[in-house]
């Protein structure tokens, strides 16, 4: 199965300020990655794919083959992007299983 | 454009009942999966199905069965519901179930079992 892992469980950061929410990866193959967020009362949304390479409210993600890394990244956090992060692969065949992160809650306080 | 539905929204169960969650959507989607989203694990996948007529188990699979008899619907049934099985649980869809392709998610059915 392909596997991410978000390290961190817990973000938290003032306005203003960088921030980065890690994600690593461990499966072999061309790696297609996302990530997704949820903010409070709303359902997951996607939020970048790598594939794009483009950038979605502020949020910009590179992968980093060396170091099997996804890592989202934000120059100035806003208190709005205070939320749930997920780093995802995308959907595949059977016995290849969708597996999320564990998710990351990134707090921005003002 | 409604995209993913699912119902009931919310739901207090007693131990041992049975229990559909259901999931509908309407963008002709090949691949339906449920997750189930629990504090500090994340989310994690129950059941999948690639097109209507087939199935198959993801990480958690205990406990819960699902059915694709069509495209657009894809319930996720609680047999006899356990405490553990306390949670929120999310139905998504993506129109390919190969290579890359973007997750559509519903709102979520947060369900409680005594």
């Amino acid at each position: 199965a392909q596997r991410v892992t978000q390290p961190e469980k817990l973000l938290s950061v003032f306005k203003g300020a960088p921030v980065e929410l890690k994600c690593n990866y461990s499966y072999s193959g061309s790696p297609e990655l996302f990530w997704y967020v949820q903010y409070s009362r709303q359902r997951l949304q996607l939020l970048l794919r790598h594939i794009s390479r483009e950038s979605i409210k502020g949020f910009t993600a590179d992968l980093n083959k060396g170091e099997t890394s996804f890592h989202l990244k934000k120059p100035f956090a806003q208190e709005e992007d205070s939320a749930m992060y997920y780093c995802a692969p995308p959907p595949s065949d059977a016995g290849n299983m969708l597996t999320f992160g564990g998710g990351t809650r990134l707090m921005v306080k003002p | 454009i409604a995209g993913i539905t699912q119902a009931p929204t919310s739901q207090i169960l007693a131990a041992g009942r049975r229990m559909t969650l259901r999931c509908t959507q309407d963008m002709r989607h090949n691949a339906m999966y449920w997750y189930r989203q629990d504090l500090g694990l994340g989310l994690r996948l129950i059941h999948y199905s690639n097109t209507a007529g087939t199935t198959g188990k993801g990480e958690v699979p205990d406990g819960y069965s699902v059915s694709r008899a069509n495209t657009d619907d894809f319930p996720l049934t609680l047999a006899s519901a356990v405490p553990s099985q306390t949670s929120v649980y999310f139905c998504a869809s993506s129109d390919s179930g190969l290579g890359a392709g973007e997750l559509f998610f519903g709102e979520g059915s947060r369900l409680t079992v005594l």
